[in-house]
């Protein structure tokens, strides 16, 4: 196992709400990015967090959110969900900005009605 | 174009047989480039990289063409445990600052 975990494994909303999931991030690693993975659809990078700064982001509205805290787990917030957020939000640490040793968690399955 | 397109398959194979994938990338400003593998309803796991010269491990093969702008993987005398969507991820300008841009997956069905 990469040692990655995430929280809560599967998560059913109904749209306009908001939502927080949680990921705890590889012993020793300091940046952790997320991803959101549509069905059907690789990845797509939502943003990171290098030493609890957000380091870059991709094309995702305001609404999706995220906090990294000294002991470098991290939480996306959605608010105002809508039935596309619906998808597995993968987190991924890494010890630094190293792309080749990126380790995913399991992922949150999220469903929005 | 878009950032990145792969044939998402399925690839039917039996046992035993080469298979290849080929991903196209429209930044020619990517510095890195990896292969993933997926298993269904898991966390993808990185599989390799690729560099320029090519490279190799056991069973699979990674090549590169910047000029052309495309990645492949070869994998050889296929396993039943093979069977798995493999994505092609790069990143953008920078290299490991930020993203890994992922295609959307070619489904590998290796048959016994």
């Amino acid at each position: 196992e990469t040692g990655v975990t995430q929280s809560p494994t599967h998560l059913i909303k109904t749209r306009g709400q908001q939502v927080t999931l949680r990921c705890s991030s590889q012993s020793g690693h300091n940046t952790v990015s997320w991803y959101q993975q549509a069905l059907g659809q690789g990845p797509q990078f939502i943003f990171q967090y290098y030493r609890e700064e957000e380091n870059g982001r991709g094309n995702f509205p305001p609404r999706f959110s995220g906090l990294q805290f000294p002991n470098y787990s991290s939480e996306l917030n959605v608010n105002a969900l809508e039935l596309d957020d619906s998808a597995l939000y993968l987190c991924a640490s890494s010890p630094g900005q190293e792309n080749e040793k990126l380790f995913f968690g399991s992922g949150t399955q999220l469903s929005v009605l | 174009r878009k950032e990145v397109e792969q044939d998402p398959g399925p690839f039917n194979v039996p046992e035993g047989a080469t298979v290849a994938f080929n991903c196209t990338y429209s930044n020619s400003a990517s510095q890195s480039f990896f292969w993933y593998r997926q298993d269904c309803r898991k966390e993808p796991k990185l599989l390799m990289s690729v560099y320029s010269s090519g490279n190799e491990d056991g069973r699979f093969t990674a090549q590169l063409n910047r000029a052309s702008q495309y990645i492949s993987l070869l994998i050889r005398d296929s396993k039943l445990s093979d069977s798995a969507t493999y994505l092609c991820v790069f990143t953008g300008r920078g290299g490991a600052t930020n993203k890994l841009i992922f295609g959307t997956g070619t489904l590998l069905a290796v048959q016994p």
